[in-house]
């Protein structure tokens, strides 16, 4: 079984350009997940959806970020404008339901020059 | 914001030896679970633990957690090169999932 993919591994910008990661979750995930990682330190969650619903997005910059979960499977996550803050990896998870484990796809490292 | 606190930020010991990490938390939780994340790569569970157990085992892993001081610990025992990683706690209140700041284990052979 495929587990979750991102797309593109590594991207770099200049600041002030628009940015969009991609990410499949696992196949019957209903629940998935964006996070922000910073280097040395945990996830930080930016967005969570049941199906295509956004049911938690208190942590999401709304000023310049926006996501977007189509149809409740693929998700789009973009910035736009990049600022040079905004470098770090992101994550995306899917979970099958509520209080269960997350699996984790490999990340986007943005860089942002 | 993080919730969960890893202690120590880092440890270094030898293959063969236990790994004890420590997690502490602000809020009370619904289940708390363990991460691996090897450099570059994303999260792998290890382990979920409810609020109403207090160990659970899973094969060298074995977790405790003790919601009146509102804390976890996370050991690994006949340590290996290969579990050399970072390890995050999270907590999950109302699926409202939080993460450490980890971490680091290195194992030497």
């Amino acid at each position: 079984e495929a587990g979750v993919v991102q797309s593109p591994r590594y991207k770099i910008i200049e600041k002030k350009q628009p940015v969009a990661f991609w990410c499949n979750p696992i196949s019957g995930h209903n629940t998935l997940y964006w996070y922000l990682q910073n280097l040395g330190q945990g996830p930080e969650l930016l967005i969570r959806y049941e199906n295509e619903e956004a049911v938690d997005d208190s942590q999401l910059p709304k000023d310049r970020f926006s996501a977007e979960r189509l149809k409740g499977v693929d998700s789009t996550l973009k910035i736009q404008p990049a600022e040079l803050g905004d470098s770090a990896v992101y994550l995306c998870a899917s979970s099958p339901g509520l209080a269960n484990e997350q699996f984790f796809g490999p990340g986007t490292r943005l860089t942002v020059l | 914001s993080q919730q969960g606190e890893e202690d120590p930020q880092a440890l270094s010991i030898q293959e063969g030896e236990n790994a004890t990490m420590n997690c502490s938390y602000k809020t009370s939780i619904n289940n708390l679970q363990w991460y691996r994340q090897n450099s570059g790569r994303g999260l792998v569970h290890l382990i979920l633990i409810r609020s109403n157990e207090r160990e659970k085992h899973s094969g060298r892993l074995r977790v405790t957690l003790d919601t009146s001081k509102k804390s976890s610990s996370l050991l690994i025992t006949a340590s290996r090169a290969a579990d050399t990683a970072s390890y995050f706690c999270a907590t999950d209140l109302s699926n409202d999932m939080r993460f450490g700041a980890g971490t680091r284990l290195t194992v030497k052979p």
